[in-house]
Parts: structure tokens; sequence; C-alpha cells
């Protein structure tokens, strides 16, 4: 079992729309969720980060972190074409000196 | 936002040449530096880990006299894939921390496309 899980997709929504990502992870020691954007042939960009549990919320983007059912979410509202891109989520914890590990990223494709 | 560059973003050799890849940070100290490994459609994996003046360290399943990895400045880490094979052709990524800053001030570089033929 991997320790980030995620839906590779692709994502494929109208352009307008809410837009939910998710990754579920196994490892309890997670303390820190990232969410990375990268386009295509490009390093990750850091969109958003929350400590532990909770909601963070950044203009269009919402982040979601359920601890209990070691799960998180990033909600993109209004979606635009700009917004095409893969979404990686990250995780880091006080296991393993704080590496970073990272989802498989999910595709999204918003269509004008 | 802290700025990562890397060079070249784009390299082809041959089958049993050496390719260094550089990675710089310009416009902070990056005391941490890190190389990923990214195939398509696929996450990216931890190569190894620097600190700047200190020997890489290397993750499991990493050949570190085949990916050698040099952080001898506070700007400057270089990743050098020896006597390359096509199975090495990848995308590959580096970051970059400064120091005492929190797990999730990583900056990413633009990353760089080897192909081996």
């Amino acid at each position: 079992q991997k320790e980030v899980e995620q839906d590779p997709g692709p994502l494929s929504v109208p352009e307008g729309a809410i837009v939910s990502l998710n990754c579920t992870y196994s490892n309890s020691a997670f303390q820190y969720f990232m969410w990375y954007r990268q386009y295509s042939r490009k390093g990750p960009e850091l969109l958003m980060y929350t400590y532990s549990s909770g909601n963070k919320e950044d203009g269009r983007f919402t982040a979601q972190v359920d601890k209990s059912s070691k799960y998180i979410s990033l909600f993109i509202r209004d979606s635009q074409p700009s917004d095409s891109a893969t979404y990686l989520c990250a995780m880091s914890g006080s296991t393993g000196g704080f590496k970073t590990i990272f989802g498989a990223g999910t595709r999204l494709f918003v269509k004008a | 936002g802290a700025v990562v560059s890397q060079h070249p973003s784009w390299v082809i050799c041959k089958s049993g040449t050496s390719v260094k890849i550089e990675c710089r940070s310009l416009d902070f100290q990056a005391t941490t530096m890190f190389w990923y490994r990214q195939f398509p459609k696929q996450s990216l994996m931890l190569m190894a880990t620097s600190n700047e003046g200190s020997k890489a360290t290397y993750e499991q399943g990493v050949e570190k006299d085949k990916f050698l990895i040099n952080h001898a400045s506070l700007t400057l880490s270089t990743l050098t894939v020896t006597s390359a094979h096509p199975e090495d052709s990848s995308f590959y990524i580096c970051s970059a921390r400064g120091s005492g800053r929190a797990i999730y001030e990583q900056y990413f570089g633009p990353g760089t496309r080897l192909t081996v033929t």
C-alpha cells in the first residue's frame, strides 16, 4: 500500500464548475499537508498548506484535512481554463525525518 | 516568492556519457536541496537530500555512484548522471529550502528533461 494515494484522473470539468481533488494516506504521523500545482513540463508550485486538521481558504481554493479519516481535499471554486494542470498532494511528518511524500497527481482539464 | 532555476531545461545525450544538471537558488540561501525524479503521469520520487557542505543522503534504491550530487555552496547543487542509459531518461526536478524554514517552504526548479539515446 502506498503511503499516499491520489487518483491520477484525468478529471475534465466545464469552466465555472467546482472541482474536488482528494488524497488518502496511511501514515498517522503526517502533520503537514500541502497541495502543489504543476503545469506541463514545469516544476511544482505550492498552492496551499495546512498543519494538522481543519480547513484553510485562499481565494478560490479551499484545503480540508480530516485526520480521523486520513483524507485531504482541495476544492477549486469557479474553475478557469488556466486551472488546467496536475495537482499533487504532499504530506510530511516527524517520522522519516520530515520527508515530504507526494501523491501521484491528478490531471485536471477545465474546458472553456 | 523564492526562485529556483535549473540548467539545462532539456538535454539529449548518448548512452554511456555523463550529464550534469545544475540547480540554483537565485534569491535565497538554500541550506537543503532535494533532487527528484518524475516519470510521465507519476509522482515525484525523492532521489536524495543534500545539505550544503555535507554528503548527500540517498534514498533506498538510488545508486549514489551513478547519481553524483554536489552541494558545494548555499546557492548551487549539481546532479551528475554518470554513464547514462536509456532507462535514466526522465524528468529531474530539484527543490531548495532555506535554513530554519518550514517543511512546506520548499521551492521547486522548472525541471530538466533528460533523454538518453
